[in-house]
């Protein structure tokens, strides 16, 4: 099984700030990452596939970048709606999908 | 609008029995794998298994593999997650989520989730 581990567990940051959370996976998955958002109450939300593709709706303050087992999920300025937990999620493989534990995204 | 419908919460005891529902519409519901996703309290997020609603083609995460039946009625866009015995550590939001089948396909789509709560 491919193990995904995000840092920081949580980032506390500032309105107007840059959030930079990762993404690492114990085996190389090329590109084949997604991230996801999560409003407390709320369904998780598809940010970006791709390792970099930002997905239907999402504002360019999020961008994705990262290759094989290094990946960044960057929130150029954090605005209030923006404090959830993200997550990210390896597809290398077929029927083997998992996902990282999560960060935790909060106002400083 | 492109959705998925889930069913509302549920509390049941244990050795109970429960299907929980996820009415898709908007889109063709029969092109597209549908998954179900649970998160535990306080938890991250893990893939039950997913099904094709077309023909009903079903795949399981082995770990969850004989704890849960996943099934599909074409006819009505809906498709079901159901545990013939709970367990209180059933206790979860289950999602779930349409499959885009790019590689090994990820998730674009998300119902609002079902609590499930199982306690005497």
């Amino acid at each position: 099984e491919i193990v995904m581990t995000q840092s920081p567990a949580t980032l506390s940051v500032s309105p107007g700030e840059r959030a930079t959370l990762s993404c690492r996976a114990s085996q190389t998955i090329g590109n084949n990452l997604a991230w996801y958002q999560q409003i407390p109450g709320q369904a998780p939300r598809l940010l970006i596939s791709g390792a970099s593709t930002r997905a239907t709706g999402i504002p360019a303050r999020f961008s994705g970048s990262g290759s094989g087992t290094e990946f960044t999920l960057t929130i150029s300025s954090l605005q209030s709606e923006d404090f959830a937990l993200y997550y990210c999620q390896q597809y290398n493989n077929w029927l083997t999908w998992t996902f990282g534990q999560g960060t935790k995204v909060e106002i400083k | 609008e492109v959705q998925l419908v889930q069913s509302g919460a549920e509390v049941r005891k244990p050795g109970e029995s429960l299907k929980i529902s996820c009415k898709g519409s908007g889109y063709s519901f029969t092109n597209y794998w549908i998954g179900w996703v649970r998160q535990m309290p306080g938890k991250g997020l893990e893939w039950l298994g997913i099904i094709y609603p077309r023909d009903s083609d079903t795949r399981y995460n082995p770990s969850f593999q004989g704890q849960v039946t996943i099934s599909a009625d074409r006819s009505i866009n809906t498709a079901y997650l159901q545990w013939s015995s709970l367990k209180s550590s059933d206790t979860a939001m289950y999602y779930c989520a349409r499959l885009v089948v790019v590689a090994a396909g990820f998730f674009d789509l998300w119902g609002r989730g079902t609590q499930v709560t199982v306690a005497s």
